[in-house]
């Protein structure tokens, strides 16, 4: 079980510039999510997703696209780089079921994005 | 919307001593679920420990135990006998009734040898 998979670890985009975040998950979770980690703050909700063919925004979305084709992968898109998003990104998995249980989140190790 | 307040950025702690990180959180929810995560130099977030609010019993995992208190919504992480390896940000968590995790802004642990 490798758990959540992210790649890459690290990235330098220009401005403008556009890359896609890669996420996998092999533990067959119906719930994936993306976080942003910004220097001495906490996570902040990206996207996330309740299942394959449904995505819904968080808290900042401006600026990036999801998509979820599969249970397994949920990449996150920035189409036009800027400096304002650079930051550590974590992509989490959870399962959700009909009995309410911790659901806990599962995190990959993350990515380190710098945009110049 | 709920919110998740840690008023300690940093804390020290001599190796061996216990330390206990504040957490206090805001919510109109009676039932929700409550996390401390550990965040190491690797930045892998990492779960200490967790907390329904309906049980009144206070989580333990080992070292690590919980103090929490429904009524004045407070959820603070007590580390026993310190290590050198609990040496990391420390997030505390509120999960909602839509499955979302809201986190605190972190307190960042020094272990003291």
């Amino acid at each position: 079980n490798a758990g959540v998979t992210q790649t890459p670890k690290f990235r330098i985009l220009k401005i403008g510039q556009s890359m896609t975040l890669q996420c996998t998950q092999d533990m067959n979770h119906n719930y994936m999510y993306w976080y942003r980690q910004d220097p001495g703050m906490g996570l902040k909700l990206i996207y996330y997703s309740v299942g394959a063919g449904i995505t819904d925004k968080g808290e900042v979305p401006n600026g990036y696209n999801v998509s979820r084709s599969t249970t397994e992968d949920f990449p996150l898109r920035l189409e036009l780089a800027a400096p304002s998003q650079t930051s550590v990104y974590f992509c989490a998995s959870s399962y959700v079921g009909k009995v309410p249980t911790y659901n806990e989140q599962f995190f990959g190790p993350g990515t380190r994005l710098t945009v110049l | 919307a709920q919110t998740v307040t840690q008023s300690q950025p940093e804390m020290s702690v001599q190796e061996a001593e216990t330390v206990t990180l504040s957490c206090t959180y805001d919510t109109s929810e009676s039932d929700y679920y409550l996390f401390w995560y550990k965040q190491p130099p690797s930045r892998q977030m990492i779960l200490v420990i967790r907390q329904e609010a309906y049980k009144q019993q206070n989580a333990t995992e080992n070292r690590f135990s919980v103090n929490f208190q429904k009524a004045a919504k407070s959820f603070s992480l007590k580390i026993s006998d310190s290590q050198l390896g609990d040496a990391a940000m420390y997030f505390c968590a509120y999960r909602n009734r839509d499955d979302k995790i809201i986190f605190g802004k972190g307190t960042r642990l020094h272990i003291l040898p």
